[in-house]
């Protein structure tokens, strides 16, 4: 019982250096969620998806991008990463608007 | 600004000692308000939705309710293993998002 899968689970990088996040579900949902998680601040979104081959920018999206090729996954990127993306990363999913989302166990990313 | 605001942001309980959680609002437009819990280095857990002013939600010793400008989630006779981190978060009518406070930490000692 799967549910969402987040990919790697910590991950360490240097400035500059570019990686992706892979947020896979088996729920056949078709919205999915990229937030970060910081000390003192609630979940805050990313981006999101309201099918295959869409995506929105949510609250926060200034250095990252993603891409939904398939429904079952949801990929974050970073280009070049800055220390002030360190953060926890979690994925989450639902089946239409307005229904709980389910998330992940998260990304934990350090940038040095 | 909207904004979501959960109070007390660390609450200590002995096992069995009732208590509330308090989530405050100051949003337009409200589609829905969600409960989740979450446990260290672990992503949130559902817990309840409400989506209009008197409504109830209950789940073993928690209990969710809402008026028109804030949520409470009741806890009674806690026990330990509901020590958690407890967010909060509302639907707006606009977009997608959940907006979600700061969470309250809950610790239940025995």
């Amino acid at each position: 019982n799967a549910g969402v899968t987040q990919t790697p689970k910590f991950r360490v990088l240097k400035t500059g250096q570019s990686m992706t996040l892979l947020c896979a579900q088996d729920m056949n949902h078709e919205y999915m969620y990229w937030y970060r998680q910081d000390p003192g601040m609630g979940l805050r979104l990313i981006h999101y998806s309201v099918g295959e081959g869409t995506t929105a920018k949510g609250e926060v999206p200034d250095g990252y991008n993603v891409s939904r090729l398939k429904k079952q996954n949801f990929l974050l990127g970073l280009e070049s990463a800055a220390p002030s993306q360190t953060s926890v990363y979690f994925c989450a999913s639902n089946d239409r608007d307005l229904q709980p989302q389910h998330f992940g166990d998260g990304t934990r990313l350090s940038i040095l | 600004e909207d904004q979501v605001t959960q109070s007390p942001e660390a609450l200590r309980l002995q096992e069995g000692e009732s208590s509330s959680l308090n989530c405050s609002y100051t949003v337009s437009g409200l589609r829905g308000l969600f409960w989740y819990r979450q446990d260290p280095g672990k992503g949130p857990e559902f817990l309840f939705t409400l989506y209009s002013a008197g409504e109830e939600k209950e789940k073993e010793r928690l209990k969710a309710t809402l008026t028109k400008k804030e949520s409470f989630l009741h806890i009674t006779a806690p026990k330990p293993e509901d020590s958690a981190t407890y967010l909060c978060a509302v639907r707006l009518n606009s977009g997608y998002a959940l907006n979600f406070g700061k969470g309250t930490s809950l610790l239940v000692t025995p």
